[in-house]
């Protein structure tokens, strides 16, 4: 049991270049998550997804889009870079009665 | 709009002493509270997860309670050890899209 995966764990992108940041749960949960973290502003929803071809916006979407055409995927895209995204992504995934279980983050550095 | 504070911002304590950390949210319409524990660098690990129909959770030398009608929670932690160094976030799960909403943590150092 692999729980939450994320891949990659570090990218450096140019400003303006696109990327896909995959993520991946196996407990078969119907709620999966992106958020990203900088220092002192905590974690922030970016998108999210309440079940298989489902998507919503959470708290910071702009610049961002995502998409669950698979139950166990979701996937976090990046059309154009900008060195505001500069930023530690994580994602989650969760069920009606369990909490939130976190992957080991993605760290992405826009140049 | 789901607000969660942090009490205190950090932390320092000598190892072995038992200390509380405190969370209050503004929206006391929650499922569930959830403590997290995140280590410099890495991912967030679930350490406890009350739900609305409980007053506490306990494992190991933790134990969480859960306050709904005052919109409060804290997290007790007995005998503190050096490896309990991290940053603690508290985080309610509210209804109207199954999302969570988190504080901005309790940065907790133990010295020996």
């Amino acid at each position: 049991n692999a729980g939450v995966t994320q891949t990659p764990k570090f990218r450096v992108l140019k400003t303006g270049q696109s990327m896909t940041l995959l993520c991946a749960q196996d407990m078969n949960h119907e709620y999966m998550y992106w958020y990203r973290q900088d220092p002192g502003m905590g974690l922030r929803l970016i998108h999210y997804s309440v079940g298989e071809g489902t998507t919503a916006k959470g708290e910071v979407p702009d610049g961002y889009n995502v998409s669950r055409l698979k139950k166990q995927n979701f996937l976090l895209g990046l059309e154009s870079a900008a060195p505001s995204q500069t930023s530690v992504y994580f994602c989650a995934s969760s069920s009606d009665r369990e909490g939130e279980y976190f992957g080991p983050g993605t760290r992405l550095l826009v140049l | 709009k789901q607000e969660v504070t942090q009490i205190p911002a950090a932390l320092s304590v000598p190892e072995g002493e038992n200390l509380v950390l405190n969370c209050s949210f503004t929206d006391s319409a929650i499922y569930n509270l959830q403590w997290f524990r995140q280590d410099p660098g890495k991912g967030l690990t679930s350490l406890l997860l009350i739900q609305s129909s409980q007053r506490e959770q306990t494992s190991g030398r933790l134990n969480a309670s859960l306050d709904k009608s005052s919109g409060r929670s804290t997290l007790y932690i007995a005998a503190s050890q050096p490896g309990d160094s991290a940053t603690y976030l508290c985080a309610v799960f509210t209804g109207g899209g199954n999302k969570l909403t988190f504080g901005t943590g309790t940065q907790l150092k133990v010295e020996l």
